[in-house]
């Protein structure tokens, strides 16, 4: 079955700076990568998508890339900011009826 | 604004006691979820449902049933309370199975 891997230490970085947070996937590629954001004590909140076809997509100060060679996907966050400090989840879903697997998560903490 | 309300914010059952965990959307999903998160775990699927009427088991189903008469609501029941469920239990719901997932605010249940 699917395994997602996300390094599991806090990444701590200076407000201003970039945060990039890796995600690898074990087997088969996925046809979509998911990442999420969670605060302590709420649900998780979508924030993009990438599929399997593409390179990269970005949202506003967010980019994600999917490497089908590394079996990676980054999740950056260009001028980071204080209240971009959260745990960020990345899931995979490999289409039709299986289910979406979720990462333990990377907690952010972005420094002002 | 879409949402997905789950009953309880907290909750403090007693051993042996049944506990129904209720959730509510307002978008016209098929696609409903129960997850719990642990510290270290991660989420973990419990029980799914793809249809009205229709549910499947996830990854850690025992001690756990569900019901979805209506479409916008389905509802996690623990037969029997005991210990080892104490957790946050997360709900979710999603148009495209491979689509982001709307979450809810999550119910903390500790079983006592």
């Amino acid at each position: 079955s699917q395994k997602i891997e996300q390094n599991s230490e806090a990444l701590n970085i200076q407000e201003g700076k970039t945060a990039t947070l890796t995600c690898n996937y074990t087997n088969y590629s996925p046809a979509y990568l998911q990442w999420y954001r969670q605060d302590p004590g709420r649900g998780p909140v979508f924030l993009l998508l990438i599929r399997e076809n593409e390179k990269e997509k970005r949202k506003e100060r967010l980019k994600v890339t999917f490497d089908t060679t590394l079996k990676q996907s980054l999740f950056h966050i260009t001028a980071s900011q204080p209240a971009d400090s959260a745990t960020y989840l990345c899931a995979s879903y490999s289409g039709g009826y299986q289910k979406v697997t979720f990462g333990i998560g990377t907690k952010l903490q972005v420094i002002p | 604004d879409v949402k997905v309300t789950q009953s309880s914010r907290y909750l403090v059952k007693r051993t042996g006691e049944k506990v129904f965990l209720e959730c509510v959307q307002d978008m016209d999903h098929e696609n409903m979820f129960w997850y719990r998160q642990d510290p270290g775990l991660g989420l973990r699927l419990i029980y799914f449902s793809y249809d009205v009427k229709m549910k499947e088991k996830g990854d850690i189903p025992e001690g756990y049933s569900v019901s979805r008469e209506k479409k916008e609501r389905f509802s996690l029941i623990l037969e029997s309370a005991s210990t080892n469920q104490t957790s946050m239990y997360l709900c979710a719901s999603t148009t495209d199975r491979g689509g982001g997932y709307t979450f809810g605010s999550g119910t903390r249940l500790t079983v006592v």
